[in-house]
């Protein structure tokens, strides 16, 4: 059974860079694609964007290129770094397994930015 | 980008009610189409991909329809642990978009 598990920082301050990691248990990363999805608190799902094992990525255009996404495949993990954060990033930040359906989540994480 | 566009915004309904969500995409997205299901404190889980498939383990009483830009989820008898709030998702092109959601309340 795969499961994803979200970790990270819980606060982080305006402008500084959002770091988490997504720990993939019960299969391997590759050959497959990785998803990061983000909900406000009260509100709807976000697409942030996909990754491929192999490291090509496609990203929302609504976040300004402020997104990176990375693969660890030997520490079957991905990663992502969202740069100059303000008060509007505050989200549960989710993993997915996939890029057309997101089969599976892991529980999220919550990532409040304040000061 | 795609739109989707979900109504009603929230359905009130009693167990054994049949409930039917619409979403409906700016552009033509052909079947590919994706519903989620979202309970309180939970993450989404799949429900329908391909506007019709079941995704493992769902329910037969949750159905998906529709091609094009409109779609529905049917769900024919509402039982108490289906009131949660339901997000429709297209992977007909990048960068991929969900609906508002629908709430399904009692």
């Amino acid at each position: 059974q795969v499961q994803l598990q979200e970790s990270g920082p819980g606060l982080v301050k305006p402008s500084e860079t959002l770091s988490l990691l997504c720990t993939v248990s019960g299969a391997s990363i590759s050959p497959d694609y990785w998803t990061w999805i983000r909900q406000p608190p009260g509100k709807g799902l976000e697409w942030i964007g996909t990754i491929y094992y192999s490291g090509t990525t496609y990203d929302n255009p609504s976040l300004k290129s402020r997104a990176t996404i990375s693969v660890d495949t030997s520490k079957n993990q991905l990663s992502l770094k969202l740069n100059s954060v303000t008060a509007a990033d505050t989200a549960v930040y989710y993993c997915a397994r996939g890029a057309n359906v997101f089969f599976t989540w892991g529980q999220g994480t919550l990532v409040t930015v304040s000061s | 980008e795609i739109v989707l566009t979900q109504s009603p915004a929230t359905l009130s309904l009693s167990p054994g009610d049949r409930a039917t969500l619409s979403c409906r995409a700016s552009q033509i997205i052909s079947t590919y189409l994706v519903w989620y299901q979202q309970k309180p404190g939970q993450a989404p889980r799949l429900l329908i991909y391909d506007a019709s498939n079941r995704a493992a383990g769902i329910p037969a009483r949750f159905s998906g329809g529709g091609s094009g830009t409109d779609f529905t989820l049917t769900i024919s008898s509402l039982e108490p642990e289906d009131f949660a709030v339901y997000y429709c998702q297209q992977r007909d092109s990048w960068p991929r978009t969900f609906g508002q959601g629908t709430r399904v309340d009692i």
